[in-house]
């Protein structure tokens, strides 16, 4: 009954080796998210589709793009990873806007270590 | 100010305590808020939305007070398993698909 699922759950990848995260929800919600986090801080999001439509936050650097194929799968690409982009990266989604609640659901979770 | 503000903690609660956690918030159009809850090394976890009216889940009470846009999480007879960080979730603008802004949480510990 997972819901939403992230693959793989670690993963390593050397510096400067592009790398890619895959995200899948059975829960057919219209919107993901990719948020990224480091020890002890808060989740940071990084981009998320509505539906087709990507929307990039403004702090997000060029290293990271993201790819929705279809409702189901969202992909974090990370082009040239640096020491500094080990991090949880976390998928999330959540039903269309304009419902009461904007809650989301997060998979468990992709820990990514470059050496 | 930042976005979204907790204290760090950690709280030192013993078994069986009340324990409240507060959280301020700088914009004033977020229409939604919520308590995620998150264990070491896990997804954060949706605890509650918070309402405008307050809302109870069992043990757990959350108030919204948008006046002083600050939110609370209250939590009585306190359990071991209660132990975890406790992040305060709003919404980034108004409404809309545009992701959440996350506290950095307060870390709860339960002691026996």
């Amino acid at each position: 009954d997972a819901m939403v699922i992230q693959n793989p759950r670690y993963q390593v990848t050397q510096f400067g080796k592009p790398v890619t995260l895959s995200c899948s929800q059975t829960l057919n919600h219209n919107v993901m998210y990719w948020y990224q986090q480091k020890s002890s801080q808060a989740p940071k999001l990084l981009f998320h589709y509505y539906d087709k439509d990507f929307n990039n936050e403004a702090d997000t650097p060029d290293n990271f793009q993201s790819r929705r194929p279809n409702t189901s799968f969202c992909f974090l690409d990370i082009r040239s990873p640096g020491l500094g982009d080990a991090a949880m990266y976390l998928c999330a989604t959540s039903r269309r806007p304009g419902t009461s609640s904007y809650e989301q659901y997060f998979g468990p979770g992709t820990r990514l270590t470059v050496t | 100010r930042k976005e979204v503000e907790q204290d760090p903690g950690p709280f030192n609660v013993p078994e069986g305590a009340t324990v409240a956690f507060n959280c301020t918030y700088s914009n004033s159009a977020s229409q939604s808020f919520f308590w995620y809850r998150q264990d070491c090394r896990k997804e954060p976890k949706l605890l509650m939305s918070v309402y405008s009216s307050g809302n109870e889940d069992g043990r757990f009470t959350a108030q919204l007070n948008r006046a002083s846009q600050y939110i609370s999480l209250l939590i009585r007879d306190s359990k071991l398993s209660d132990s975890a960080t406790y992040l305060c979730v709003v919404n980034k603008l108004g409404g809309g698909a545009d992701g959440l802004t996350f506290g950095k949480g307060t870390h709860l510990i339960i002691q026996p």
